[in-house]
């Protein structure tokens, strides 16, 4: 078992570009979550899928930020026009389900925005 | 203000000592997750509870709902304990499972 594996661990980009990171959560778990974590914010939970579905978004920024989980096996988060403030550790998650399961959270991808 | 409270902030603790974290929830939590982010980054999780006490090895949390606090203790510090200790609560919402992280306990443990 791989664990939750997150791509690229590492990205920088210039102002106004597009960054799109890269979820694999563990085989069979049905639960994807995505949060930002700054040393300001601290962790910052910005949406979850379940069973592929959009379930909360809340979290999201309402501009710029997208996410999508087209199969089972993989989940992505979209910037667009990329910011400074966008400077973050994003950080993915998978449980096996919800309501009852732990998380396992991937290594993290630092995002930084010059 | 916030829906998770932990205290201490930060903690500084000898080797082979005894302290115990906290977390205060302001919402109606029904399940208690702890989780440790070591100094590479990686969260790792140590507790999923319900209402209820668990210990694993050094480690020992305990889930109080009615009173909307966890605990988490940790008996003879070691060197590699050290690191940023989180808790997140859920409380279910029509479904919705979303948890909610406080914003962590920095543990440093000095030899």
């Amino acid at each position: 078992n791989a664990g939750v594996i997150q791509t690229p661990r590492h990205k920088v980009t210039g102002k106004g570009q597009e960054a799109t990171l890269w979820c694999e959560p563990i085989s069979g778990h049905s639960a994807v979550f995505w949060y930002r974590q700054t040393i300001v914010q601290g962790l910052e939970f910005l949406t979850y899928f379940r069973n592929q579905a959009p379930i909360d978004d809340s979290g999201m920024p309402k501009e710029r930020f997208s996410a999508q989980m087209p199969n089972q096996s993989h989940s992505t988060l979209k910037i667009q026009s990329t910011q400074p403030q966008d400077s973050a550790v994003y950080l993915c998650a998978s449980s096996p389900g919800t309501g009852g399961h732990t998380q396992y959270f991937g290594p993290g991808t630092r995002l930084l925005v010059l | 203000g916030d829906k998770v409270k932990q205290s201490p902030s930060a903690l500084s603790l000898q080797e082979g000592t005894n302290s115990a974290l906290r977390c205060n929830f302001s919402i109606a939590a029904t399940t208690v997750q702890w989780f440790l982010q070591n100094p590479r980054g990686s969260l790792i999780n140590l507790f999923y509870l319900v209402p209820g006490t668990k210990e694993n090895g050094r480690l020992k949390s305990t889930f109080n709902s009615k009173e909307s606090y966890s605990t988490l203790h940790i008996r003879d510090a070691q060197l590699e304990d050290s690191g940023t200790y989180f808790c997140a609560a859920e409380a279910a919402s029509g479904g919705n499972y979303k948890p909610t992280f406080g914003k962590g306990t920095s543990l440093v443990v000095h030899p």
